[in-house]
């Protein structure tokens, strides 16, 4: 069975203090991996894809990596409006043929100013 | 463009009821999903659907029907409401590339469920 496991369940930083996000996960043929961020009241909103081993995306103070078997979310220099909830996906195969995300359960960060 | 709608936003059943979720899109997706989300499970998907007239189960789709009779309106069905279902619902959208994988889910903003 896929499984995705998001560690730590939550995080707490103060402004400027870097540190990471892991996404482990046990699929047999991913075909992409994605990463959510998450407001309170609101859904989901794409922040990545990706879809190899040694693949990096950037965006302002979020980078994402990705292994063969887990994928790291940086948060370099973090400021408080970086808080909220991050999701990992993962996109493999279906018995039907259909290619479905299973989300993991996420990591709640909060930045203190 | 509005993206994903989903109505209502919020709504209280007592158990026993009936209700149906809307969820809309304008992006002309194939695919459409329904989540739900409660505290400490992440995102679990209750059934989906990779065109109009299709719908396949997911992880959790007891005591929920779905329809898509047209391609951009998915419905989520509770035909006898329970505690249990007392929940957030997300619907999502996506687009196939080259017919094998999907594009990043676009969501709506949720229905909050609450059943007493």
């Amino acid at each position: 069975e896929d499984q995705v496991t998001q560690s730590p369940e939550a995080l707490r930083l103060q402004e400027g203090e870097s540190s990471s996000l892991n996404c482990s996960y046990t699929v047999s043929g991913l075909r992409g991996l994605f990463w959510y961020r998450q407001d309170p009241g609101k859904g989901p909103e794409f922040l990545f894809t990706l879809y190899s081993a040694g693949e990096e995306k950037e965006k302002e103070r979020l980078k994402a990596t990705l292994t063969k078997k887990e994928s790291f979310l940086h948060i370099t220099a973090p400021k408080p409006e970086d808080s909220a909830t991050y999701l990992c996906a993962v996109q493999a195969r279906q018995a039907g043929g259909s290619y479905i995300p299973t989300f993991g359960r996420g990591t709640s960060l909060i930045v203190h100013p | 463009n509005a993206g994903v709608t989903q109505t209502p936003k919020f709504r209280v059943l007592k158990t026993g009821q009936s209700m149906t979720l809307l969820c809309a899109q304008d992006m002309n997706h194939e695919y459409m999903y329904w989540y739900r989300q409660d505290p400490g499970m992440g995102l679990r998907l209750i059934h989906y659907s990779v065109g109009e007239g299709t719908t396949a189960k997911g992880e959790v789709p007891d005591g929920y029907n779905v329809s898509r009779l047209k391609k951009q309106n998915f419905l989520l069905g509770l035909e006898s409401a329970a505690p249990s279902q007392t929940s957030v619902y997300f619907c999502a959208s996506s687009y196939s590339i080259r017919g094998q994988i999907n594009s990043p889910l676009h969501f709506g903003n949720g229905t909050r469920l609450t059943v007493t």
